[in-house]
């Protein structure tokens, strides 16, 4: 299995622009997540799915952030308008609902926002 | 959320065993105790979770206080691979992680 995927693996934009970050699940996984990490807060939930459902989404930011999860293979991260504030690695991980299991997490995308 | 503390670091020769300890006093009943680590440049990859009893796996040793408010995660022989940043998180079994500072472990050759 490929893994997690995640595209772009760079992303430079300035500030205003959308942004938009993609994340290919592990196949059969029906769980995904969305972290950021930064320097300051450190590695930071920002929503999760369970089924293409979101569960949680008490972590997004604020109202520029926006998750979607279209179907089983593909969700997407959007941040409009970007801010230089949202420079981050944002992360994406999956996992299989239902008791406990482990999350796989993606080589994240490093987002610079000049 | 149950709350976290760990060294901010801790250093080990390289072949000799290393015991990374967490505190999580406030952790509930229900909550596993996850260890996941980071290397550098990487996407955090588990380690290792328990619940109440010890654990082994191939990777390390999940050794978990009787009362539950602490736990060490044991590294048998540490190679250079093994120097990243050390999360102890409790948790649910399928709900988004918390993670905090984390552990900088430094492996000396």
């Amino acid at each position: 299995d490929a893994g997690v995927i995640q595209s772009p693996r760079h992303e430079v934009t300035e500030m205003g622009q959308e942004v938009t970050l993609r994340c290919k699940p592990i196949s059969g996984h029906n769980s995904l997540f969305w972290y950021r990490q930064t320097m300051m807060r450190g590695l930071e939930l920002l929503i999760y799915f369970n089924n293409n459902v979101p569960i949680d989404d008490s972590g997004m930011p604020e109202d520029r952030f926006s998750a979607k999860m279209p179907n089983a293979s593909f969700s997407t991260l959007k941040i409009q308008p970007s801010e230089p504030r949202d420079s981050a690695v944002y992360f994406c991980a999956s996992s299989l609902v239902g008791g406990y299991n482990e999350q796989f997490f993606g080589p994240g995308t490093r987002l610079t926002v000049l | 959320d149950a709350k976290t503390t760990q060294p901010n670091s801790m250093e080990s020769n390289e072949e000799e065993p290393v015991h990374l300890p967490c505190n999580h006093s406030t952790i509930s009943g229900t909550d596993y105790i996850h260890w996941y680590r980071q290397l550098p440049s990487q996407g955090p990859e588990y380690v290792i979770h328990g619940l109440t009893s010890n654990v082994n796996n191939r990777m390390a040793s999940l050794a978990i206080a009787e009362d539950r408010k602490s736990s060490t995660l044991i590294l048998h022989r540490a190679t250079l691979r093994d120097a990243a940043v050390y999360y102890c998180t409790p948790g649910g079994g399928a709900d988004g992680l918390t993670f905090g500072k984390g552990t900088h472990l430094i492996i000396q050759p």
